[in-house]
Parts: C-alpha cells; structure tokens; sequence
C-alpha cells in the first residue's frame, strides 16, 4: 500500500526567501504527482501536477520529481505571507484509481 | 464562481441519527470523491463515482453509503452517526482516468456528532 510523508512538519521563512518542502513515497511505479494548498481547514486547491522525472514550473510553485530516490519537492519562490497554508502532497500509482495524500507541511510565511 | 459546492458547510448531529452530505459540481466531471480529513490521518477517501449511478468504496467506507443520482450531484449518507465520524469531509471532482485526474476540491463540510 503506498506511503506518502511530508517533511518538514512546519516550517518557517521570512517573506520573500525561497521555501522546500519535501515528500517520499513508497510505490516506484507512481506516476502521478500533484502539489495541493490548503488555507486554514477550506478547499484544496492544485498548485502544480508532474507526471515525469525533472521539473515543472507554474508560476511561483516549481516541482521537482526523482522516481529514483522517491521523491518529489515543491519549492517556493519569493514566498507571501498569503502563501501560509498546509501543503499536501498526492501521489498516484499507474493502474491504481486512487490518490494518497500525505499529512502535510504547515508553512508561515511571516512578513 | 465556485465549481463543486457542499452543504451544509456545519452540520451537528445526534449519536444514532442519519445524516446526509451534498455536493454538486458545475465542472461536468465523470468523478466525484468523498474525503474526510482528522488530524494525524491527513485526507482519506471514503466513497467515489465514475459517473451518475456509480458508487466505489474507498479505503475507509465502513459507516457510510454513497449516491451519485446525476452527473453533478453525489452525496455521502451517514445512516447512524457516531462520534468517531466528527471530522471535516470534503468532496471532489476530477475527470480522466479515476485517481490520475486532478481533483478540484470544495469548501468543506465540518460535521460534530454529539
């Protein structure tokens, strides 16, 4: 069954200073990677989604995928204090019909 | 304005009683989920749809039934509520393949079982 963890627990950066956040999964035929925020207990909303080794880029948001070492980062660029949410990593396994979510990083932006 | 909506948004319920969560979508997706999300667990997944007149179980289905009666609307029925179930659920959209589609969430039901 796969296993999706989230590194940091929290974490903290000063406004405008680059923010990494991390996640493993346990499944090596995963395939489908997807950065979700989520703003004090509301919706989710879907950052960025990366389906093959490297990096893709939306905006701010920039994830990088290494199948290899299972894992996936998003990094932040100049970061908000608007960007002060729960961050949720999904990852999906081909021939699987759902997604697992790990348990989040809290990140406080402060300005 | 907002594609998947849920209500109610607050509901408290007695110990034994039925409860029934809505949720419709404007986005006409195939799939809809049904999360619940606690502390310490993160989202799990209850119930989803492929379309009007499916219902699947998810990985936590034990205590609740599913109805999906159109393409935009799904709704999670609590025939006896417990407290255990007291969380946050959360319904969502997706279409392509189920599970590799980006999924679009609403707002959140925050249910208190007394």
């Amino acid at each position: 069954q796969q296993k999706v963890q989230q590194s940091p627990e929290s974490l903290t950066v000063s406004e405008g200073a680059m923010a990494s956040l991390n996640c493993t999964f346990s499944d090596g035929t995963s395939n489908n990677f997807r950065w979700y925020r989520q703003h004090s207990a509301k919706g989710l909303e879907v950052l960025v989604s990366i389906f093959s080794d490297g990096e893709k880029e939306e905006g701010r948001f920039t994830a990088h995928l290494n199948r290899a070492n299972l894992h996936v980062s998003l990094h932040i660029r100049e970061p908000q204090p608007s960007d002060s949410a729960v961050y949720l990593c999904a990852v999906t396994s081909s021939g699987y019909n759902k997604l697992t979510f790990g348990k989040g990083t809290v990140l406080l932006v402060s300005p | 304005e907002a594609a998947v909506t849920q209500s109610p948004r607050n509901k408290v319920a007695v110990t034994g009683g039925k409860v029934t969560l809505s949720c419709n979508q404007t986005n006409n997706h195939n799939n809809m989920y049904w999360y619940r999300q606690d502390t310490g667990h993160g989202l799990r997944l209850i119930h989803y749809s492929y379309g009007a007149g499916s219902t699947e179980k998810g990985d936590i289905p034990d205590g609740y039934k599913a109805s999906r009666p159109s393409q935009e609307n799904f709704s999670l029925i609590l025939e006896l509520a417990t407290p255990s179930q007291t969380s946050v659920y959360f319904c969502a959209s997706g279409d392509g393949g189920v599970g590799q589609d980006t999924q679009y969430f609403g707002p959140g039901t925050r249910l208190l079982v007394l």
